[in-house]
């Protein structure tokens, strides 16, 4: 039974650019989160979305940044533009219910140029 | 708003001893708590969870503690071994509350 799956592991993006992240939660899990770590530090909270609806984006920043999570396929954290300041690991979640913990994929390290 | 925090940023300990980290939270309306490990270069990975109904629960090695009073939380790793250095983070949800807040997380040496 697989885990959370992302990739790519590493995305390398020069500033302007757009940056495409990919998340397959696990099987029967229809609740992803997306995580946001920076060096030393731990991990914050960026958007909750289940099957097709975002439920909390509280903390994703209200430009450049946007979130998807379709009826059929991965769930998709989308960084337009992209700035130095966006170089961070981006890790993802999946649960099997609101109340249940978190299953962490292994991150997708993204260094912006 | 909400916060959980750590009370120590590292803690070193003798392979063999017994190691505490803990944890404190901020937000009354919490019921789960979460301890996750991190290694380096990996996902955070589920260690155990208590629910704000129970004050202790035990696990292979692992022993995580509530106190609801004070808010705090801690947890307990049995004879230590290298393979425990890492980060360690407690993580909390409110009720109703798909989210969970991380703390900054501790971080584990084991000296051989």
């Amino acid at each position: 039974n697989a885990g959370v799956m992302q990739n790519p592991r590493h995305l390398v993006r020069r500033r302007g650019q757009e940056a495409r992240l990919r998340c397959s939660p696990m099987k029967g899990h229809s609740h992803v989160y997306w995580y946001r770590q920076l060096p030393e530090e731990g991990l914050k909270f960026m958007v909750y979305l289940q099957k097709e609806n975002i439920i909390d984006e509280s903390g994703m920043p209200k430009e450049r940044f946007s979130a998807e999570f379709p009826k059929e396929g991965p769930s998709i954290l989308r960084i337009q533009q992209v700035v130095r300041g966006d170089s961070a690991a981006y890790f993802c979640a999946s649960s099997l219910g609101q109340a249940e913990k978190l299953f962490f994929g292994s991150g997708t390290q993204l260094s912006v140029l | 708003g909400e916060s959980v925090g750590l009370h120590l940023p590292t803690l070193s300990v003798q392979e063999g001893d017994n190691s505490i980290i803990n944890c404190a939270y901020s937000n009354s309306a919490s019921d789960y708590f979460i301890w996750y490990k991190q290694e380096s270069g990996k996902g955070p990975q589920f260690i155990i969870d208590i629910r704000s109904n129970m004050d202790k629960r035990q696990g292979q090695r692992v022993t995580v503690l509530l106190n609801k009073t004070v808010k705090h939380l801690s947890l307990q790793i049995a004879a230590t071994q290298p393979g425990d250095s890492a980060v360690y983070f407690c993580a909390e949800k409110g009720t109703n509350a798909g989210k969970s807040t991380f703390g900054d997380g501790t971080t584990l040496t084991v000296k051989p």
